[in-house]
């Protein structure tokens, strides 16, 4: 099925250790983007991309980062992670008309 | 930043009620776009709105980009027991690719 497919689902990570979400988008959509779900804070930008090569800071970048090697794939990278980090991540791919396309989520939790 | 003020923050209402949720932003916004976010998934577009005092429906939704083009509403009639969920309002800016959102409001149905 097209659309925005994100794994894990679930991670659990001690402070300090290092990890990679995965997002991948089957529609060709150019712009890609991460966001983070915190309660009562809505969704807040982390990184985007408007294509391949090109990457870009959002609301709140620090401790991750994001590389577009091509259009499909677009990875969130925690270098170093810490309980402030707990959060549920989304990957939304846009292609220029009816809105974001959101993947269904990583349920992260920092021990 | 741009910040959108969403309310009301929950909602708890009989089933069958009409409910009425909006956002207002200071700066204007090109694009409004309203979804829903069910428990433990990712945001699914509703309403996609383009033009400010567009009226758009789908089914029992209707939402409205406002004429000053710093807000929106969203109805949704005769309330059912699978509305419930958080909904999100999203605007974008003149010129820009990146989606700023609302905090979201929480909708519950009493049966």
């Amino acid at each position: 099925n097209a659309g925005v497919t994100q794994t894990p689902k679930f991670q659990v990570l001690k402070t300090g250790q290092s990890m990679t979400l995965q997002c991948a988008q089957d529609m060709n959509h150019e712009y890609m983007s991460w966001y983070r779900q915190d309660p009562g804070m809505g969704l807040r930008l982390i990184h985007y991309s408007v294509g391949a090569g090109i990457t870009d800071q959002g609301e709140v970048p620090n401790g991750y980062n994001v590389s577009r090697s091509t259009t499909e794939d677009f990875p969130l990278r925690l270098l170093s992670a810490a309980p402030s980090q707990t959060s549920v991540y989304f990957c939304a791919s846009w292609a220029g008309n009816y809105g974001y396309t959101f993947g269904s989520g990583t349920r992260l939790t920092v021990v | 930043g741009q910040q959108l003020n969403q309310s009301p923050q929950s909602m708890f209402i009989q089933e069958g009620e009409d409910v009425s949720m909006n956002c207002t932003s200071s700066s204007i916004f090109n694009t409004w776009l309203w979804y829903k976010q069910d428990p433990g998934e990712g945001p699914v577009l509703l309403i996609a709105l383009y033009k400010a005092g567009e009226l758009t429906s789908n089914g029992r939704l209707t939402a409205q980009f406002g004429i000053t083009r710093k807000d929106s509403f969203l109805n949704i009639s005769a309330s059912i027991p699978s509305d419930v969920g958080i909904y999100f309002c999203a605007g974008q800016a003149p010129g820009g690719n990146k989606l700023v959102f609302g905090a979201g409001t929480i909708l519950r149905v009493k049966s």
